[in-house]
C-alpha cells in the first residue's frame, strides 16, 4: 500500500486516555477518510475529509475527533478512550475527479483499549 | 445511500474461475462499483472498478448488468494466494464530496 501511512500500528490504551492517530499520505490526494473494522465485519466510515481545513462525520462519527491541517495529512483522536473503541483502523486517500480513482488504504493501526 | 449484499463465503477449486456476485440494486446512475480484497486484516488492495460497461484487467474481470442492479467479480484462474475477503464497494457522491460504503464482504475460499 504505497503512499498511505499510519501511525501507530499498535497500540493499547487504557479507558479514559486519549491518543491521537496519524495518516500520511504523499500522493496529493484531496480525499481522505478513516474507517474502522471490528472483528467478522467489514469497514465502517468514521470521519472524511474532501480537502485541507474541512471534516464530514461518516457513519460511525461518535468518541471521535478529526483534524486536516495540511494536505497530506489527516488524525483521528481519540479524547476518552473505551473498551467499544477497541478496533482495527485503517486510513485512505483517493484522488478527487470525476472519473473512478483508486482508492488506496494504509496497512492498519490496531487499537485495544482495556 | 446505496448498500451491497454479497454472500456471506463460497468456495472454489484451485485453477477453476472464482465469481463473486454483488447486488447493488439501489445504486443511481453516477455511482461506480468497485472490487477490493482484504487478505487476513491487511488493508484492502484494489482489484477492479466499473459504472456501466465491463472491465477486465490483469487481476479480473467485472461483469455489470444493464439495469446495474448486481455485478460479478471474476478470478479466471483461481490460485490458493486468492484466499481472502472481497468487499463490493460502492462510490457515494453527496453534497460535501464522496465516499464509500462497504458490505460485509464475501470470505473466498480456494481449496487445493
Amino acid at each position: 500500500n504505497a503512499g498511505v501511512t499510519q501511525t501507530p500500528k499498535f497500540r493499547v490504551l487504557k479507558t479514559g486516555q486519549s491518543m491521537t492517530l496519524l495518516c500520511a499520505q504523499d500522493m496529493n490526494h484531496e480525499y481522505m477518510y478513516w474507517y474502522r473494522q471490528d472483528p467478522g465485519m467489514g469497514l465502517r466510515l468514521i470521519h472524511y475529509s474532501v480537502g485541507e481545513g474541512t471534516t464530514a462525520k461518516g457513519e460511525v462519527p461518535d468518541g471521535y475527533n478529526v483534524s486536516r491541517l495540511k494536505k497530506q495529512n489527516f488524525l483521528l483522536g481519540l479524547e476518552s478512550a473505551a473498551p467499544s473503541q477497541t478496533s482495527v483502523y485503517f486510513c485512505a486517500s483517493v484522488s478527487a475527479g470525476l472519473s473512478g480513482n483508486t482508492i488506496y488504504f494504509g496497512e492498519g493501526s490496531w487499537l485495544t483499549v482495556v | 445511500d446505496a448498500k451491497t449484499t454479497q454472500p456471506t463465503s463460497m468456495d472454489c477449486a484451485e485453477g477453476r474461475a472464482a465469481n463473486l456476485p454483488c447486488n447493488h440494486s439501489t445504486i443511481s446512475g453516477n455511482e461506480y462499483v468497485y472490487w477490493y480484497r482484504q487478505i487476513h486484516s491487511q488493508g484492502p488492495q484494489y482489484i477492479i472498478h466499473g459504472l456501466k460497461n465491463n472491465e477486465t484487467n490483469e487481476m479480473a474481470s467485472l461483469i455489470i448488468t444493464e439495469d446495474r442492479k448486481s455485478s460479478t467479480l471474476i478470478l479466471p484462474h483461481a490460485t490458493l494466494r486468492d484466499t481472502a475477503v472481497y468487499y463490493c464497494i460502492v462510490r457515494v457522491r453527496d453534497n460535501y464530496g464522496q465516499n464509500f460504503v462497504f458490505g460485509p464482504g464475501t470470505r473466498l475460499s480456494v481449496l487445493p
